[in-house]
């Protein structure tokens, strides 16, 4: 079985300075990580994925996240916060050798204060 | 180019009715997912197509809910009998020859 797990409801941030939202998955196998951003009334939006090589990704946005094993963790990063970051943030995740959908976190609620 | 589309953006229903769902996919996508979002259970995987495969139906919460995709494009989600505990967003996803799924601005369903 597949799980992710988004520790914090909810993350507050003042504009212009780094946040981070935190992902853990577990998978069985290798795992596929992405995070996709939702705001109010809309669809789920790519931010970026993690397939394979470098372990620290860039995205839409000025967004990256580094993928580390030992920790099994892909938090999200963002160096200077935006008061339109402000947001809903799900991480997910699918087994490499499993089926294809993925396995969504409870989400983040980020809110940056300008 | 256009993106996943849903239809309708917002529906209304009255319990024990059916209801009927429809998600365009990125034009070449040969993958298809519906997914649920509620307050109480987050987003869900209920559906997945695949080209002309079977499709996978492990996520479908009860005999209630059906789906189809035909002529490997247009797919439409079916409640029959519609409860109150089935009011939630319903997202559809479509995807091409990456990992990357691409979602619609979903239905939201609302059951009185």
């Amino acid at each position: 079985a597949q799980s992710v797990a988004q520790p914090e409801d909810q993350v507050n941030v003042a504009e212009g300075n780094p946040l981070t939202v935190k992902c853990t998955y577990s998978v069985s196998g290798n795992p596929y990580l992405f995070w996709y951003v939702q705001y109010p009334n809309r669809g789920l939006q790519f931010l970026l994925k993690y397939i394979t090589g470098d372990n620290l990704v860039k995205g839409s946005y000025g967004f990256e996240a580094e993928f580390n094993k030992s920790q099994t963790s892909f938090h999200l990063k963002k160096p200077s916060a935006l008061v339109s970051d402000s947001a809903l943030y799900f991480c997910a995740v699918r087994d490499k050798g499993a089926a294809r959908q993925l396995t969504f976190g409870s989400g983040t609620q980020l809110t940056v204060l300008p | 180019g256009a993106g996943v589309s849903q239809s309708p953006s917002n529906k209304v229903t009255e319990k024990g009715k059916d209801v009927e769902l429809r998600c365009d996919p990125i034009s070449g996508h040969t993958a298809l997912y519906w997914y649920r979002q509620s307050l109480g259970q987050g987003l869900e995987f209920l559906i997945y197509f695949q080209g002309n495969s079977a499709p996978d139906k492990s996520g479908l919460p009860s005999d209630r809910f059906s789906a189809e995709r035909t002529g490997g494009s247009v797919s439409t989600l079916t409640i029959q009998r519609t409860q109150q505990e089935d009011s939630a967003v319903y997202l559809c996803a479509s995807g091409g020859a990456g990992e990357t799924q691409y979602f619609g601005p979903g239905t939201r369903l609302l059951v009185l």
